[in-house]
């Protein structure tokens, strides 16, 4: 069966240092990726995209960049996180195929708190 | 911009009462799918709905889908205090890999 990991849970860091955030899948191969942010009591906000290794599509210009390196890995990061880069951020997989028309699998989520 | 709109924001109701949540979209879409989460947790999966399809069950779950007026219900029959959660429909455009997530429903059956 397929399993999707995220860490840190939880993470409080200084305005100004950076960010990686890391989300792995198994028991699939060639998923494509996605990294949300939740604000609180809102809904989700599509970050980026992948449908393969280095393709990496972004959805809204942002403080934050992903990367793929491997087939089932995928990483979010920042340079210089700002207090605005705040929330709950959930990696989630799907099937290929079909143009992404498929239910998604969502990872655990970090709780990212910027002070 | 979010496209589905989930109405009631709140809703609280006993065990054993069934709830009713609706999900209003704006465009044209491939599928809409509700999901369930958890307070501080990942959302999980709850059933798809194609645009070909008007209705589908799963186990005490049964969504409706009407594209002419652009809305779905998600019904939850027999409720449990279990299925406290906050509940999102979130709608799949043509041609399009982004998932457009509503602020969803957010659920309180009392026991």
């Amino acid at each position: 069966s397929q399993t999707i990991h995220q860490w840190p849970a939880t993470l409080v860091q200084p305005v100004g240092s950076p960010l990686s955030l890391e989300c792995t899948v198994e028991g699939t191969s060639n998923p494509n990726l996605y990294w949300y942010r939740q604000a609180a009591g809102r809904g989700l906000q599509l970050l980026f995209y992948s449908v393969g290794i280095g393709q990496i599509s972004s959805e809204v210009p942002q403080n934050l960049s992903a990367s793929r390196p491997q087939d089932r890995q995928f990483i979010l990061s920042s340079k210089k996180l700002l207090l605005s880069d705040s929330g709950f951020y959930l990696c989630a997989w799907s099937p290929q195929g079909g143009k992404g028309y498929n239910e998604q699998f969502f990872g655990p989520g970090t709780r990212l708190t910027v002070l | 911009s979010q496209q589905g709109e989930e109405d009631p924001q709140a809703l609280s109701i006993q065990e054993g009462e069934n709830a009713t949540m609706n999900c209003s979209y704006k465009t044209s879409i491939n599928n809409l799918q509700w999901y369930r989460q958890n307070s501080g947790r990942g959302l999980v999966h709850l059933i798809l709905i194609r645009s070909n399809e008007r209705e589908k069950h799963s186990g005490r779950l049964r969504v409706t889908l009407d594209t002419s007026k652009k809305s779905s219900s998600l019904l939850i029959t027999a409720s449990r205090a279990a299925d406290t959660a906050s509940y999102f429909c979130a709608t799949h455009g043509a041609g399009s890999y982004q998932l457009t997530f509503g602020k969803g429903t957010k659920l309180s059956v009392i026991p």
